[in-house]
């Protein structure tokens, strides 16, 4: 069975600096992986996705990914952080074996930029 | 382009109530997938239906259940609510099984 693992509750980080936010996988066949933000009171808003090729993937308001097939790894990256990106973030998985299943979400990180 | 609409807002049931939660798709989107999250914790996989046909199921029990319409709008019931059933619950639409999921606001539902 897929699941997904997302090892910090929050994560803290000064406007301005660099931020990660960690997730790993675990899949039977081949991930399809995203990453979706969620502002209070909110549905989730998808950020960026990886399926296949470079494992560097570019996605919404300067966010990135890299997809680490060895390490099973999926760390969302910004280079500088904002205060407007103080929200919860979710790593999903999708297996392309598992037919018939969903997306599984991680629990989610708080993510809070300091000024 | 429109996106995932879904209503009612918010709605308060009592114990052993049915609901009935609807989500609107967006444009050109053929996939309805339904989400409870319950505070503080990620999305749970309820269902999915594709062009009509439920596509897969998670780990709930048959008094939820769904329908899609042909325009892909589509609907979430719950009957004989229980306390635990109080979640956001989340539609998302895609165009297919393994695309991104763009999700309406949740509707909260609050079971006394």
């Amino acid at each position: 069975a897929q699941s997904v693992a997302q090892p910090e509750d929050q994560v803290n980080v000064a406007e301005g600096n660099p931020l990660t936010v960690k997730c790993t996988y675990s899949v039977s066949g081949n991930p399809y992986l995203f990453w979706y933000v969620q502002y209070p009171n909110r549905g989730l808003q998808f950020l960026l996705k990886y399926i296949t090729g470079d494992n560097l993937v570019k996605g919404s308001y300067g966010f990135e990914a890299e997809f680490n097939k060895s390490q099973t790894s999926f760390h969302l990256k910004k280079p500088s952080a904002l205060v407007s990106d103080s929200a919860l973030y979710f790593c999903a998985v999708r297996d392309d074996g598992n037919y018939g299943q969903n997306f599984v979400f991680g629990p989610g990180t708080r993510l809070s930029v300091l000024p | 382009e429109t996106g995932v609409t879904q209503s009612p807002t918010h709605l308060i049931k009592t114990r052993g109530q049915q609901v009935t939660l609807r989500c609107s798709s967006q444009s050109g989107h053929n996939t309805v997938s339904w989400y409870q999250q319950a505070l503080g914790q990620g999305p749970q996989f309820i269902f999915q239906y594709y062009r009509e046909e439920e596509n897969g199921r998670g780990n709930f029990p048959p008094r939820f259940s769904g329908l899609q319409f042909p325009n892909y709008s589509s609907e979430l019931n719950v009957n004989a609510l229980e306390l635990d059933d109080s979640a956001l619950y989340l539609c998302a639409s895609s165009s297919g099984s393994y695309n991104e999921q763009f999700f309406g606001p949740g509707t909260r539902l609050t079971v006394l």
